[in-house]
Order: structure tokens, then C-alpha cells, then sequence
């Protein structure tokens, strides 16, 4: 399967830290991106980072891949409550774009 | 407003009933999307269309149709819902997702099916 496979299923945190998560995945890749969720809304875009790049920044979000692990880091720094969410990676082929099961985060106050 | 649109967000129907869930963008996006959302399992890709009159499966097309004649609407068309067709729909665009892209999606706010 292209899934990526997010690592922690979910992670609990106070205010202020940061919050680490990963992303597996098994084929080749055009890019990966990473996508955020409230609870049962839309997704939204966070930040995408091509198979030639190792790393992206975006306010306070830091993107990391290597592609020889075939994995991918989302760091958010300084996390605030309103962080709270569900974090996806997508894996994007040729035709289309897959999504791996998420990651939950709280921050708590 | 740049968006896309599902309606309806909230139904309730029973098991035979044929529905549509319509879904329409305004950004002039070549390439749409369906998935479904089911706890534990992640999004699915259920169909896709790359533009007009041109559609294919996604991971778990069984059940469901779609068409793409107009390229701002991508219906999702239930012939005979099942209570296993229980979820929550979301329908995606963006620009295209050609090879050389760096496309990204633009989701709908989501369509919550219960089929009793």
C-alpha cells in the first residue's frame, strides 16, 4: 500500500512544548504532505515538502524527509491549545494522493 | 470565497434509498476527489477525476458511483446504500495532479451518512 503510516496514533502535551510526529511510507514519491483536522471539519493543508528537499519550515511548523528511510517528520514548535488536532501525512503518486490513519494531539492548557 | 461545497452535511437515510451527495468547487480545479473517513481505518479514496469526463476508482470504489460532466461539480451517487456506507464523506479538489505537480487539496467540509 502507498499509505503512510503516522507515528504516534496520539500524543499528549502541555502548552509550550513541542510535538513531534512521524510518517512511514513504502513507494517512491513525487511529495508528502501533511494535513490537519479538527475534530470531524474539512482537512486542511499544513505544509508540503518535495522528494528533493529534506526540509521546510512554515511558522512554526518544521517538515523533515529522507528518503532513503522513507519517512517524514512534522515538528510544531511552542505548541498552543488550539493545536489541538488531528495530523495527517499524504503520499502523492503520479495520479493520486494517500492518507495514512493520523495522528490525535492535545495540548493541554 | 475559494472553496468547495458538499451538501448535504448531515443525513439520515435506510438501507436501499438510492442518494446523492453533490459537491461542487469554484476554484475552476481540474482534479476532484472522494474520500470516506471511518474511525481506525483514515481516509479512503473512494473515486477521483482528473477532469471532465474522465473518472476512476479509488481503494474502495464498490458501491458508490460518480460523473464529471461540468468540471465544477463531482457527485457521489449511491445506487442502493448498505449500513456499511455509514461515514464521513469528504470531497477534495485542486488544480491537477500531474506528475510535475505540487498540487494540494482544498476539502469540503464533510458529509456525515448514516444508513440504518
Amino acid at each position: 500500500s502507498q499509505q503512510g503510516e503516522e507515528d504516534p496514533q496520539a500524543l499528549s502535551i502541555q502548552e509550550g512544548e513541542n510535538a513531534t510526529m512521524n510518517c512511514s511510507y513504502k513507494t517512491s514519491i513525487n511529495n508528502l504532505q501533511w494535513y490537519r483536522q479538527n475534530s470531524g471539519r474539512g482537512l486542511v493543508h499544513l505544509i508540503l515538502i518535495r522528494s528533493n528537499e529534506r526540509e521546510k519550515h512554515s511558522g512554526r511548523l518544521r517538515v523533515t524527509l529522507d528518503t532513503s528511510k522513507k519517512s517524514s517528520s512534522l515538528l510544531i514548535t511552542a505548541s498552543r491549545a488550539a493545536d489541538t488536532a488531528s495530523y495527517f501525512c499524504a503520499i502523492k503518486t503520479y495520479s493520486t494522493l494517500t492518507f495514512g490513519k493520523g495522528t490525535m494531539l492535545l495540548v493541554s492548557p | 470565497e475559494a472553496q468547495v461545497t458538499q451538501n448535504p452535511r448531515y443525513l439520515i437515510t435506510v438501507t436501499g434509498k438510492k442518494l446523492t451527495v453533490t459537491c461542487s468547487q469554484n476554484m475552476n480545479h481540474e482534479y476532484m476527489s472522494w474520500y470516506r473517513q471511518d474511525p481506525g481505518l483514515g481516509l479512503r479514496q473512494i473515486y477521483y477525476s482528473m477532469n471532465v469526463e474522465v473518472t476512476d476508482k479509488g481503494d474502495v470504489p464498490e458501491g458508490y458511483k460518480v460523473s464529471r460532466k461540468e468540471k465544477r461539480n463531482f457527485p457521489l451517487i449511491l445506487e442502493s446504500p448498505s449500513p456499511n456506507q455509514t461515514s464521513l464523506y469528504f470531497c477534495a479538489s485542486s488544480r491537477g495532479q500531474e506528475l510535475s505537480g505540487a498540487n494540494v487539496l482544498t476539502f469540503g467540509a464533510g458529509s456525515r451518512l448514516t444508513v440504518l
